[in-house]
């Protein structure tokens, strides 16, 4: 298994770009999210995704959109780029939601810088 | 909301123990998971405890919730500079759809 796989690694984009993050998972987990890192902040949930074509918005979803047509992949989309998205971006899934303990494993992460 | 706080840093020495602690704000947390992020990487999952409990021991790693007090450690016994990371705590929310994540404790390990 790949578990969750993250492309591209990097990017740098121009104010009012557009770009798609990828995100796969290949364990047949229904539970996906999107998260973006910021220094000091922790972790913060922007969209996620109970199974396919079903998804909800999280604590920070403005700016994002996501969609999910298949249980592998849950791309994110960045509709316009602005500064204030410069962030690292993590995916994650997890084979049972958040029901009890079940872990969440997450991606290597999507460093995004937008100048 | 909720709110999850941590203290930025914590400096121990190798062979020692570590005590990260965490407070939530959300009293109807029903799971909290402690997770590591090593540089570069992705976070992993540590340890988690449920609500009805007051500790849990997995190994060199000792959790505490006070509930009471909305207080949540993590104790690393016999600690290596393999444990050099930031650790996250978190909270899952009571729809259990959502995880609140802490800023982050950075823990440095000297030889």
């Amino acid at each position: 298994n790949a578990g969750v796989t993250q492309t591209p690694k990097f990017q740098v984009l121009k104010t009012g770009q557009s770009m798609t993050l990828q995100c796969a998972q290949d364990m047949n987990h229904e539970y996906m999210s999107w998260y973006r890192q910021d220094p000091g902040m922790g972790l913060r949930l922007i969209h996620y995704s109970v199974g396919a074509g079903i998804t909800d918005q999280g604590e920070v979803p403005n700016g994002y959109n996501v969609s999910r047509s298949t249980t592998e992949d849950f791309p994110l989309r960045l509709l316009s780029a602005a500064p204030s998205q410069t962030s690292v971006y993590f995916c994650a899934s997890s084979s049972l939601g958040l029901a009890g303990g079940s872990e969440q494993y997450f991606g290597p992460g999507t460093r995004l810088t937008v100048t | 909301g909720e709110d999850v706080e941590q203290s930025l840093f914590l400096s121990v020495r190798e062979g020692d123990s570590s005590v990260i602690n965490c407070t939530y704000t959300d009293s109807s947390s029903t799971y909290l998971y402690w997770y590591k992020q090593e540089p570069g990487a992705g976070l992993q999952l540590l340890t988690y405890i449920f609500s009805n409990m007051d500790m849990k021991q997995d190994q060199r790693l000792t959790v505490l919730l006070n509930k009471k007090d909305k207080h949540l450690s993590l104790r690393i016994a016999d600690t290596q500079t393999g444990d050099s990371a930031i650790y996250f705590c978190a909270e899952r929310n009571n729809a259990g759809n959502m995880l609140t994540f802490g800023g982050g404790t950075r823990l440095m390990v000297k030889p």
